[in-house]
Parts: structure tokens; C-alpha cells; sequence
């Protein structure tokens, strides 16, 4: 089966980090996709993994350990406006059809 | 601009009604995906199309149908054997070659 694991929801003080965990198992595996989501609004893009390691891009990171089936976001001098759901997304191979897997989110809460 | 445009932004269904939710692309994308999402849940897909005049069902494809008769359009019908069609509607798209989907702006649909 697919299972995507993350923490419902996490709180954070403005200006400090924040690393939110997605643990997932799937049939097959073709990298991993972090996106935002503000409440009412589509998801966007912040970043995907392929290999193992650290991406960084500006305050965000992610992670990802394929053999631990394990990513992380990190998110650096956290804003007010950074208070969303954070939506963990492995893909499935393109010969599975290329499919999104989405976590239920995690939501962050950025007190001042 | 290139973007994906779904329409109408709010919806509502009469009980026994069938709807069709619009989205139209110009990004050129070979890709469509159909997501409905429920409050406080992650993206569930309904169905998607790598290729013209081909689709496939999603996780939960049953009360919905779809076409995809062009490569910019991929319209999503919710049918009247869909007995719980209240969610928010996301479309997106994709290359197919290791680029993040772009979503569009969702439509929401409630019963009347």
C-alpha cells in the first residue's frame, strides 16, 4: 500500500526554525515534492528531491533519505506569513503514471 | 500570461444534478490531474490524462468522469451518483519530465 505520514499540525515563533517530518512508504518512487498551501488557496511549489541529501533554497531546505523512505522541510526566520499547510508529495514513477501522493498536510501555525 | 484557469471559482449542485468543472491550460503541459480535497485533508486524485483522448482513474474516480478531447482542456463532470460532491476541486498540470505540477485556483463545490 501508500501511506504518507506527517505531524497534523506544529506551532512556531516568528524568526525561529521549524523542521517539519514526512515519512512515506510507496510502491514505487520517482523523488519527492514539498508544497504550501494557504487555507482556501491552491497548493505552490517549494521544493523536490530526486537523490538523497539537502536542497536549500533561500529560508526553505528539504531533505529526503530514500532508503529510510524519510524527507524533511526546513524552514528558516520564519514570517507571520508562512503560518499554512505543508504538503509532503512523493511521485510515483512515470510507467505508474507519474502520480502525486499527498500527505494530508501539516499545519503550521506562526505565533509572533 | 501561461497558467492553468479553472472555472467557475464557486459552484452549486441541486441533489440529482450532474456539474462540470472547467480547466483549461496553456502551459503546453502533456499532463492533467483532477484532485479533490476535504477540509483539514490532503489532495485525494480523481483522475488524470498523460496524453490526449486517454485517462486514467485516480484513488477516487467513482460519482466523477472526465475528457480529454485537447491538450489544454481536461473538464471534470461531478455526477449525480456522486452522493457527497461538497470539496474543493484542484486541476494541475505537468511536463512529465521532472517539473513540479502547477495547480490552478480551485473551484468549490456545494449542495444546494
Amino acid at each position: 500500500g501508500q501511506n504518507i505520514d506527517q505531524p497534523t499540525e506544529m506551532t512556531a515563533t516568528e524568526g525561529a526554525i521549524v523542521q517539519i517530518n514526512c515519512t512515506y512508504q510507496t510502491s514505487g518512487f520517482n523523488g519527492l515534492f514539498w508544497y504550501q498551501q494557504h487555507a482556501g488557496e491552491a497548493p505552490t511549489f517549494l521544493s523536490y528531491n530526486v537523490l538523497d541529501g539537502l536542497e536549500e533554497k533561500g529560508r526553505f531546505s528539504s531533505f529526503l533519505s530514500r532508503s529510510k523512505g524519510y524527507s524533511y522541510l526546513l524552514l528558516k526566520e520564519l514570517q507571520m506569513k508562512d503560518s499554512a499547510s505543508y504538503l509532503c508529495a512523493p511521485m510515483s514513477p512515470y510507467n505508474q503514471g507519474g502520480k502525486l501522493i499527498f500527505g494530508q498536510g501539516t499545519e503550521l501555525s506562526v505565533k509572533p | 500570461d501561461g497558467g492553468i484557469t479553472q472555472s467557475p471559482k464557486y459552484l452549486f449542485r441541486k441533489e440529482g444534478q450532474n456539474v462540470t468543472l472547467s480547466c483549461e491550460q496553456n502551459l503546453n503541459h502533456d499532463a492533467m490531474y483532477w484532485y479533490r480535497q476535504d477540509p483539514g485533508q490532503g489532495l485525494r486524485l480523481i483522475y488524470y490524462s498523460q496524453i490526449v483522448n486517454d485517462f486514467q482513474k485516480g484513488d477516487i474516480a467513482e460519482g466523477y468522469s472526465v475528457s480529454r478531447e485537447k491538450k489544454e482542456s481536461f473538464p471534470l463532470t461531478v455526477t449525480s451518483a456522486q452522493k457527497n460532491p461538497t470539496a474543493f476541486y484542484l486541476c494541475a498540470s505537468e511536463t512529465l519530465d521532472g517539473q513540479p505540477q502547477h495547480f490552478g485556483d480551485g473551484t468549490r463545490l456545494s449542495i444546494l
